[in-house]
């Protein structure tokens, strides 16, 4: 399974967006990328997932770069509902991979 | 909807005591895992289940925990006999087999005194 570098923590004031890097230089040919975030008390969400291309869906929207060594999950207009742990988790998925969680980062969303 | 339920929400027990938690995935995953999370980090993998089989138990200290997901629906965790630094949010989730895309129960927080 691929190591994965987040920053432990970062701010970001409410409605402007939030931009939240991964490095994961050791990411297989075979593995996506998957961002989860988890809500204090609350069990982990899954956000989004990409291979190689970029991905936008209603939450967030995921840059890789072309070499797939990191990636960026983007919140466009972050909330204070957005205040979460983001963990990033390069998987094969499903039964070639399990979700193996990293620290995170805590992103903290300020009025 | 529904999404995964998982009961007790809380448990406090003593050392040594036995502890059970249950969980009710998603209708129609047929894949089902059981994480723990210790405070201030990421959930860390217990046991996967295929439908019945536990085919990912590695993680799991089988000198005290077991677990078990009879006719391939719910699934049950237990603890005998619990230690202090088993202290933790157990979580179940569930998925469609082939994805990553894991769906969380909130989790089980045990306090062990």
């Amino acid at each position: 399974d691929a190591k994965t570098t987040q920053p432990p923590s970062m701010d970001c004031a409410e409605g402007r967006a939030a931009n939240l890097p991964c490095n994961h230089s050791t990411i297989s040919g075979n593995e996506y990328v998957y961002w989860y975030r988890q809500i204090h008390s609350q069990g982990p969400q899954y956000i989004i997932h990409g291979l190689k291309n970029n991905e936008t869906n209603e939450m967030a929207s995921l840059i890789i770069t072309e070499d797939r060594k990191s990636s960026t999950l983007i919140l466009p207009h972050a909330t204070l509902r957005d205040t979460a742990v983001y963990y990033c988790i390069p998987t094969a998925g499903g039964s070639q991979g399990n979700l193996i969680f990293g620290k995170g980062t805590k992103l903290s969303v300020k009025p | 909807e529904a999404g995964v339920v998982q009961s007790p929400r809380y448990k406090i027990i003593e050392k040594k005591q036995p502890v059970a938690f249950w969980c009710n995935p998603i209708s129609g995953h047929n894949t089902l895992y059981w994480y723990l999370q210790n405070l201030g980090q990421g959930p860390e993998l217990l046991i996967r289940y295929e439908n019945e089989e536990a085919v990912d138990d590695s993680q799991l200290p089988k000198d005290r925990f077991s677990a078990e997901r009879l006719k391939g629906v719910d699934s049950t965790l237990k603890i005998q006999p619990a230690e202090l630094g088993d202290s933790a949010v157990y979580l179940c989730a569930s998925s469609n087999s082939g994805t990553g895309e894991l769906f969380f129960g909130e989790g089980s927080r045990l306090t062990v005194l």
